[in-house]
């Protein structure tokens, strides 16, 4: 059982240059979210899915796009990459009740913008 | 709106001592309370929870009681290893979305 999966573990993106981080759950989870852990910030919402077809915004959206075709992908797209993008960033999942259950997290994706 | 404070760190302390990282939370209703532990290099990982009033989450010898009239959610050990070193984020659930606190970073003397 695999959990919750990210890729790339590392990335080194030049300025405006665009990639794709992407997440998997094999777990069959409904809610799926992005979030950037910064140092001294926390973590802070990104963007998240209820379901296939659904996303929505969360705290920090903006450069970000995402997209939910499928129950166990939900890929993080920076079009533009910025130096303030520098961060890390986790995935997460849970049932839809997640009151009762928490998040499963992946392990992170450490990106540095030059 | 929502939010969650917790005390800042780091927190150093010796092998054996008793823990206490402390958490209060604002929020509407009556969310569910987390903490989260996350060791270096890793993603968080649930260490325990409570859904309602009174309820006290445990868990590998931490322990939290939910705290209506305080609107805290404090975490406690009565002896440290130093395994435990780590960084430690309180967290409440509302509407599916969770909210974390800033992370209190733990270093554990042997």
């Amino acid at each position: 059982n695999a959990g919750v999966t990210q890729t790339p573990k590392f990335q080194v993106l030049k300025t405006g240059q665009s990639m794709t981080l992407q997440c998997a759950q094999d777990m069959n989870h409904e809610y799926m979210s992005w979030y950037r852990q910064d140092p001294g910030m926390g973590l802070r919402l990104i963007h998240y899915s209820v379901g296939a077809g659904i996303t929505d915004q969360g705290e920090v959206p903006n450069g970000y796009n995402v997209s939910r075709s499928t129950t166990e992908d939900f890929p993080l797209r920076l079009l533009s990459a910025a130096p303030s993008q520098t961060s890390v960033y986790f995935c997460a999942s849970s049932p839809i009740q997640s009151q009762a259950y928490g998040y499963t997290f992946g392990s992170g994706t450490r990106l540095t913008v030059v | 709106g929502d939010s969650v404070t917790q005390m800042e760190g780091p927190v150093t302390l010796s092998e054996e001592a008793f823990l206490t990282i402390n958490c209060t939370y604002t929020a509407t209703g009556y969310p569910s309370l987390f903490w989260y532990v996350q060791y270096p290099g890793e993603g968080l990982q649930l260490l325990l929870k409570a859904t309602k009033a009174d309820d006290k989450g445990s868990n590998k010898g931490f322990e939290a009681t939910y705290r209506k009239e305080t609107t805290s959610f404090h975490l406690e050990k009565g002896s440290v290893q130093v395994s435990d070193s780590a960084v430690y984020f309180c967290a409440l659930n509302r509407d599916d979305k969770i909210i974390f606190g800033k992370g209190t970073r733990l270093h554990i003397l042997p």
